[in-house]
Order: structure tokens, then sequence, then C-alpha cells
């Protein structure tokens, strides 16, 4: 079983939809948790950073970390044809390396 | 502005063969990273270093190699390239150990 379990996708959504990405993960010592966005052929950017549980806002994105399920998602309101890019999960412990989840493709559709 | 480069963008060598990807940071970041992606893996970490003279293997090390001999560099050597290693590889640093992390733009290795 993979540290950092991620639906690949891919979703489709129309341009407008609320969108939800998900991770689960079974490392109880995870205390930092994060979401990178990647377009095609790009490297990794991130997009939200929180630490331990709780809710996180930036604009139209929503990161929740929810350490009793071992579950984080992102949503994304007004969802528009730029978000479409794979989504990464991202985690860590304190002070170690991060593990990243497969990613999770996101299709837009205008 | 400040910016992590990777070079080449593209590559293809043949089986066999020693090959070094190059990784360069002007962030002055202390923490260097680099990760294989592949389909269905995600990104695996390779190696890594946090500092000069500092290197760590990861959990997909063999067959790769990397030596840290300033803060700005930190190349990526495939001892002897197989076909198993055709992948994209990405570059990335950070400030600190667990924080944002910046990655380079990639290179698409074909081994043939």
């Amino acid at each position: 079983q993979k540290e950092v379990e991620q639906d690949p996708g891919p979703l489709s959504v129309p341009e407008g939809a609320i969108v939800s990405l998900n991770c689960t993960y079974s490392n109880s010592a995870f205390q930092y948790f994060m979401w990178y966005r990647q377009y095609s052929r790009k490297g990794p950017e991130l997009l939200m950073y929180t630490y331990s549980s709780g809710n996180k806002e930036d604009g139209r994105f929503t990161a929740q970390v929810d350490k009793s399920s071992k579950y984080i998602s992102l949503f994304i309101r007004d969802s528009q044809p730029s978000d479409s890019a794979t989504y990464l999960c991202a985690m860590s412990p304190i002070d170690q390396k991060v593990t990243f989840g497969t990613g999770t493709k996101l299709q837009v559709i205008p | 502005d400040a910016e992590i480069t990777q070079s080449p963008r593209h590559k293809i060598t043949e089986t066999g063969r020693q090959v070094t990807l190059a990784c360069h940071q002007t962030w002055n970041h202390n923490n260097m990273f680099w990760y294989r992606q592949d389909l269905g893996h995600g990104l695996r970490l390779i190696h890594y270093s946090y500092g000069v003279q500092d290197t760590n293997k990861g959990e997909v090390s063999d067959g790769y190699s990397v030596s840290r001999s300033n803060t700005e560099d930190l190349p990526l050597t495939l001892e002897s390239a197989a076909s198993s290693q055709t992948s994209v590889y990405f570059c990335a640093s950070s400030r600190d150990r667990v924080d944002e992390q910046y990655f380079g733009p990639g290179t698409r290795l074909t081994v043939t």
C-alpha cells in the first residue's frame, strides 16, 4: 500500500463547476500538507500549504485537512479552463522528506 | 529573478552510456532534490542534498549518483543508463527542509 493515495482521474468538469480533489494517506506522522499544480510539460508549482488539521482558503482555492480520517481535499470554486492541469498532493512529517501523490488530471471544459 | 534551470531539456542516449543531467538554482537554497516522474508512480525521490558536500539517497537511488560541490548546482549522473531510466527528471530546491519546493522545467530522458 502506498503511503499516499490519489485518484489519477482524469476528471472532466464544465467551466464554473466546483471541483473536489482528494488524497488519503497512511502515515500518521504527516504534519505538513501541500497541493501542487502541474501544467503539461512543466514542473510542479506550489498552490496551497497547510500545517496540521483545518482549512485554508486562497481565492478560489480551499484546502482541507482531516487528520483523524487521514484525508485531505482541495476545492476549486468557479473552475476555469486555465485550471486544467494535474494536481499533486504532497505531505511530510516535521523536518523530513516530502511524499507526493501520483496526481489527478483535471480538465475544465469551456 | 531567482530561478532553477535544468539542462538538457531533452536527451536521447544509448543503454550503458553515462549521462549527467544538470541542475542550477539561483535562490541560494541549501536544499536540493532530484525526482523522476513516471505515469502511475508520480514523483519519486532519487537523491537529495541539505547543503554543500551533503548527499542522501532517496527511494529510487540505484543507478544514480549526485555530488554537491557548491550551493547552486546538483548534477545527477546515471552511471550506466538503462531503459528503465527512461523518464522525466525534475530538480527542485527549497529554503528549509519542509518548505515550498521550487521545481525546474524538467529533463525528458530516453534510453534506447
